[in-house]
């Protein structure tokens, strides 16, 4: 079973400062999806990366796959209290089960 | 389009019951998955029914069953429950055609 590992796992900064979260494997991604949760609700998928070294932005969030395909960084620029949540990175497996990380929790302080 | 809805949001369950939890899936979407998601963890996976059929396990025990209807809706039966059951139960919908997946706000299930 391939093991997902976040990193930080609790990050608490300022509004407009910029951060940079990761995750990791031993093993092989064959797709990476990072989900953002907010308390009480579900995940909500933000983006899929497939391809190595794959760059996709969506707004102030800035997704990167490793040329080896065995990490993932999420970059977020101007941080706003909005980005508050719990992000988790997920591997898409076997029949398009998902392995999730731990997650990384992230208050934006106004 | 509608989401994916469950029911109930909260439920507190005495240890050794049994408990029902329903979710009606995307509109479109025929696969649906269950995951446990316990206090300061990330979901982890339980089962995914397509076309009505189980096609998927994780490693949670007998238990856990689940069933999927012929409107592609689920749910997530568990007996004999134990206090580290205690958890928020997502489903999640998703289609062949749509590659991802569309989770419910997920019920909170509380085992005392």
């Amino acid at each position: 079973t391939q093991l997902l590992e976040q990193s930080p796992q609790f990050l608490s900064i300022q509004e407009g400062e910029n951060l940079t979260v990761y995750c990791n494997s031993s093993s092989v991604f064959s797709s990476l999806q990072w989900y953002r949760q907010e308390p009480g609700e579900g995940p909500v998928l933000l983006v899929t990366v497939v391809t190595g070294g794959e760059v996709k932005k969506l707004k102030r969030l800035t997704f990167q796959f490793g040329d080896a395909r065995k990490d993932s960084s999420l970059h977020i620029t101007a941080a706003q209290p909005g980005d508050t949540g719990l992000y988790l990175c997920a591997e898409t497996g076997a029949n398009s089960k998902l392995t999730f990380g731990k997650g990384i929790t992230l208050s934006v302080r106004p | 389009e509608t989401g994916v809805t469950q029911s109930p949001t909260h439920l507190i369950k005495t240890r050794g019951q049994q408990v029902t939890l329903r979710c009606s899936s995307q509109s479109g979407h025929n696969t649906v998955s269950w995951y446990q998601q316990a206090l300061g963890q990330g979901p982890q996976f339980i089962f995914q029914y397509y076309r009505e059929e189980e096609n998927g396990r994780g490693n949670f025990p007998p238990r856990f069953s689940g069933l999927q209807f012929p409107n592609y809706s689920s749910e997530l039966n568990v007996n004999a429950l134990e206090l580290d059951d205690s958890a928020l139960y997502l489903c999640a919908s998703s289609s062949p055609l749509f590659g991802g997946y569309t989770f419910g706000s997920g019920t909170r299930l509380t085992v005392v």
